[in-house]
């Protein structure tokens, strides 16, 4: 089992819409949580951070961490189009980094 | 947030020949950093921890001989992939963490795309 599953997609939502992206993680000791965006050809750049459950929300995007189930998710109102990239959930399970394979989200105008 | 800085952004070599990539944290004081090797349309794949001042931890599966990791002070970690081969051409990128708060996220270098020909 992975240490981090998230869904591939492709996901494609309208502009304006509120994209939702998921992950799920294996290991219950997992402490931090974090979401990155990356576009094509560049280095993952960090979204938002999450350590205690429930909801964090930073502009237009919110990150839910339920521990009990081992989900975290990130949702992103109003999408736009520049929010087309590629989003890579990770877990910090002691000192190492466990990323997902990342979901591709695409915003159609 | 802390800034990693990684050089070079691009790099093409011949086969057979070795290549350095530098990690730079260079506001902060890292004592461990991450690399990892990105293939086209695929996930971060964590290559090995780059511990300061000691011997670098590597994954399952990664030759420690071909991919040569130093870690001499706080602020710089070197990959040096040896012998390259154009099935090593990739993307490289370095991970920091700022050890200051106890739950800090991991910043990232610009990433190196090399290419081997």
């Amino acid at each position: 089992q992975k240490e981090v599953e998230q869904n591939s997609g492709p996901l494609s939502v309208p502009e304006g819409a509120i994209a939702s992206l998921n992950c799920t993680y294996s290991d219950r000791g997992s402490q931090s949580f974090f979401w990155y965006r990356q576009y094509s050809g560049k280095s993952p750049e960090l979204i938002m951070s999450i350590y205690s459950n429930g909801d964090k929300e930073d502009g237009r995007f919110t990150a839910q961490l339920n521990k009990a189930s081992q989900y975290v998710s990130l949702l992103i109102r109003d999408s736009q189009p520049s929010d087309s990239a590629t989003y890579l959930c990770a877990v910090k399970t002691g000192n190492q980094f466990y990323f997902g394979t990342g979901t591709s989200l695409t915003v159609i105008p | 947030g802390a800034v990693v800085s990684q050089h070079p952004s691009w790099v093409i070599c011949k086969s057979g020949t070795s290549v350095k990539i530098e990690c730079r944290s260079l506001d902060f004081q890292a004592t461990t950093m991450f690399w990892y090797r990105q293939f086209p349309k695929q996930s971060l794949m964590l290559m090995a921890t780059s511990n300061e001042g000691s011997k670098a931890t590597y994954e399952q599966g990664v030759e420690k001989d071909k991919f040569l990791i130093n870690h001499a002070s706080l602020t710089l970690s070197t990959l040096t992939v040896t012998s390259a081969h154009p099935e090593d051409s990739s993307f490289y990128i370095c991970s920091a963490r700022d050890y200051q708060g106890q739950d800090t996220e991991a910043f990232f270098g610009q990433g190196t795309r090399l290419t081997v020909v």
